[in-house]
């Protein structure tokens, strides 16, 4: 089945300690990127990707990382968790950036204490 | 700055009736439109798309209009089912090609649907 993986489903933690929110998708897309969603401010772009090794900054980059060393994986690094990173997250990949529809995940949602 | 707007965070519907859920844009240089569908604990997936060189497009039950004066779309969804009750989110992109334009989307906060059967 043609998915995008996240995990974990949910997340607690407390401020300060390193996190990774992993994401893989089986369709071989090129292009992958993450959201995060909070009331009132709809969904948000963190960091996308447009293939191995090339990322690039999205709308609300502070505090988060990236990495795509491999196709199918697009981790969500935070360094040091703060109670504003408190969020629903979303990977989402398509084929490429401006041919096809985004296909997300079903979200992590982290809490940070 | 919320470039895309949604002003209704929720709407009730009865069963069969028409669902016309609207987005305001203030960027003039957006080209093209999306709605996605989120279901609770599930992501949003992709429901219908408009580039700004149409004024409407349809698939199925759902039609998209774009009014590109007045920077205004809408999603009328006839008949309203109770399957789709759910978040719908309005996207945009100012992609230079009519083509999606995943790398800088623009989403609204989202209009709850619910279908009252």
């Amino acid at each position: 089945e043609a998915q995008v993986t996240q995990n974990p489903r949910y997340l607690i933690t407390v401020t300060g300690k390193k996190l990774t929110v992993t994401c893989s998708q089986n369709m071989n897309h090129e292009y992958m990127s993450w959201y995060r969603q909070d009331p009132g401010l709809g969904l948000r772009q963190i960091y996308y990707s447009m293939n191995v090794e090339v990322t690039d900054k999205g709308d609300v980059p502070e505090g988060y990382k990236v990495s795509r060393k491999e196709k199918r994986n697009f981790p969500l690094i935070l360094e040091s968790p703060s109670p504003n990173q408190t969020s629903l997250y979303f990977c989402a990949s398509s084929w490429e950036p401006n041919n096809s529809p985004l296909h997300f995940g079903n979200g992590t949602r982290l809490t940070v204490t | 700055d919320q470039q895309v707007k949604q002003n209704s965070p929720s709407l009730s519907v009865q069963e069969g009736r028409i669902s016309i859920l609207n987005c305001d844009y203030t960027n003039s240089m957006f080209d093209y439109f999306l709605w996605y569908k989120k279901y609770p604990a599930e992501g949003p997936t992709f429901l219908i798309s408009i580039s700004s060189i149409k004024d409407k497009n349809e698939d199925g039950r759902f039609t998209v209009f774009l009014n590109k004066s007045a920077k205004h779309l809408s999603l009328h969804i006839v008949p309203s089912q109770p399957g789709d009750s759910a978040v719908y989110f309005c996207a945009a992109s100012a992609s230079l090609i009519l083509n999606f334009g995943n790398e800088k989307l623009t989403f609204g906060t989202g209009t709850r649907l619910t279908i009252i059967p």
